[in-house]
């Protein structure tokens, strides 16, 4: 069965360093979908990803984030300059067209020291 | 973003049928519904989606009454195993659609 896949499955990194977290969808969705889950709270919307371009996303997502999709098979977050508040699971998840069920990676877990 | 509310917990026991209700009343005409399993420190797994009246799987069943205002999630003969935070989520299709944002779910607790 195809699944998401995420790398790595966990990070640490010091305030201030720049991280990137990869993804690889299944392979012929067109939905890309990046959230955040801090230990104990609900998941949270960062942004959604389509025609190679961003189609939405949350008050989360400012500035220090951005996303790519770099050759067609990846999908990255990056995180310019890390905080300590930004320490959480992080999933990607893609979908297709129609419907648009969303299937999630097992996320990458960012510790910011 | 469209908003939902349900239930903060539910108490279960083995081989019970369990019903999650999900209240969202500004749903779009272009949204569907769609519920998600989470276990901890795993990713949110896909139960089941529906846009209106009745959907089942081999795992559950959603209802959907005729003004889409709510949706039920069924879970029938419940295990241990399904003790997790369950969320219901609305999200539209097609171009512009909104992304689907998770509220603070339900933690289903099943006793043996």
């Amino acid at each position: 069965e195809p699944e998401v896949t995420q790398t790595p499955s966990h990070q640490v990194t010091q305030m201030g360093q720049e991280v990137i977290l990869r993804c690889v969808p299944i392979s012929n969705h067109l939905y890309f979908y990046w959230y955040r889950q801090i230990l104990g709270q609900k998941v949270e919307f960062l942004v959604s990803f389509y025609n190679n371009e961003i189609s939405e996303k949350s008050e989360i997502f400012d500035d220090q984030f951005s996303v790519e999709r770099p050759d067609g098979s990846n999908f990255t977050l990056k995180i310019r300059s890390t905080k300590l508040e930004d320490s959480a699971m992080y999933f990607c998840a893609s979908s297709p067209a129609i419907p648009p069920e969303a299937f999630f990676g097992q996320g990458t877990r960012l510790t910011v020291v | 973003l469209a908003k939902t509310t349900q239930p903060i917990s539910m108490d279960s026991y083995e081989g019970q049928e369990v019903n999650i209700t999900c209240s969202h009343n500004n749903i779009a005409t272009n949204d569907y519904i769609t519920w998600y399993q989470q276990f901890p420190s795993q990713g949110p797994r896909f139960i089941i989606q529906g846009y209106k009246t009745k959907v089942t799987n081999e795992v559950a069943s959603l209802f959907i009454p005729a003004d889409r205002k709510s949706s039920t999630l069924s879970l029938p003969r419940v295990s241990l195993s399904d003790t997790a935070v369950y969320y219901c989520l609305v999200g539209g299709a097609g171009p512009g659609r909104r992304a689907l944002t998770f509220g603070s779910g339900t933690r289903l607790q099943v006793q043996p």
